[in-house]
């Protein structure tokens, strides 16, 4: 079985920008939640999404949103970059049963200039 | 509110000694628990989780860890460190269902010395 796939791997923005990054969870999977990772802050939880609905959400800006597809595939984007947006952003996929575990894609290293 | 701490950002052992990296948890609700490894450039890999029933977890890779209510505790431990043990190690705790989402702890690094 396929794992958790995020797509750009590497990713360079210049502040202002807007980027949009993409992951694709393990089949059969129907929750989605996504992951900031920085140095200073460790792992923080942004958001998660179930059967296209957002049903989760952590401390973050209005500029951090995303989406979810019938697929199960999701879309995060971040719209005007700062710099303290440079981070390590994970995805992790579950089947959200009681005390599943979460399935975690290799990331998206995103830069901002 | 739920929140996991982690003693010892950084942590060395010599090869085959025993590794103990601490975990103490903070939840209002039963938790689930987990235990993380990350390597380089790398996500996040699945070590060990504790649901319900029996408070000793052995997990991937010859770690185990066990869950003391009294002590909020999940430490993992390993008898003997190998070279390729050496990553960051996350502990993390959940609500389960539609409060799934983790609540990570800072993370210990672990180095292995030859």
């Amino acid at each position: 079985k396929a794992g958790v796939t995020q797509t750009p791997r590497y990713l360079i923005k210049t502040r202002g920008q807007q980027v949009t990054l993409s992951c694709s969870p393990i089949s059969g999977h129907r929750s989605v939640s996504w992951y900031q990772q920085t140095p200073g802050q460790g792992l923080q939880f942004l958001f998660e999404y179930f059967s296209e609905t957002q049903r989760n959400k952590g401390n973050f800006p209005g500029r951090f949103s995303g989406r979810q597809f019938s697929n199960s595939r999701s879309e995060m984007n971040v719209s005007t970059l700062e710099l303290g947006d440079s981070a390590l952003y994970l995805c992790a996929s579950s089947l959200a049963r009681l005390g599943d575990e979460q399935y975690f894609g290799p990331g998206t290293r995103l830069t901002v200039t | 509110a739920q929140s996991v701490t982690q003693l010892g950002s950084h942590v060395s052992v010599s090869e085959g000694a025993l590794v103990l990296l601490r975990c103490n948890y903070s939840s209002s609700v039963p938790p689930y628990l987990f235990w993380y490894v990350q390597y380089p450039n790398q996500g996040l890999q699945l070590l060990l989780k504790y649901t319900t029933g029996a408070t000793l977890v052995k997990g991937i890779n010859g770690f185990e860890a066990e869950f003391k209510k009294s002590e909020t505790s999940f430490h993992l431990t390993k008898p003997s460190a190998h070279m390729s043990d050496a990553a960051e190690y996350f502990c993390a705790v959940s609500r389960g269902g539609s409060q799934g989402n983790l609540i990570f702890g800072k993370g210990t690094k672990l180095s292995v010395k030859p």
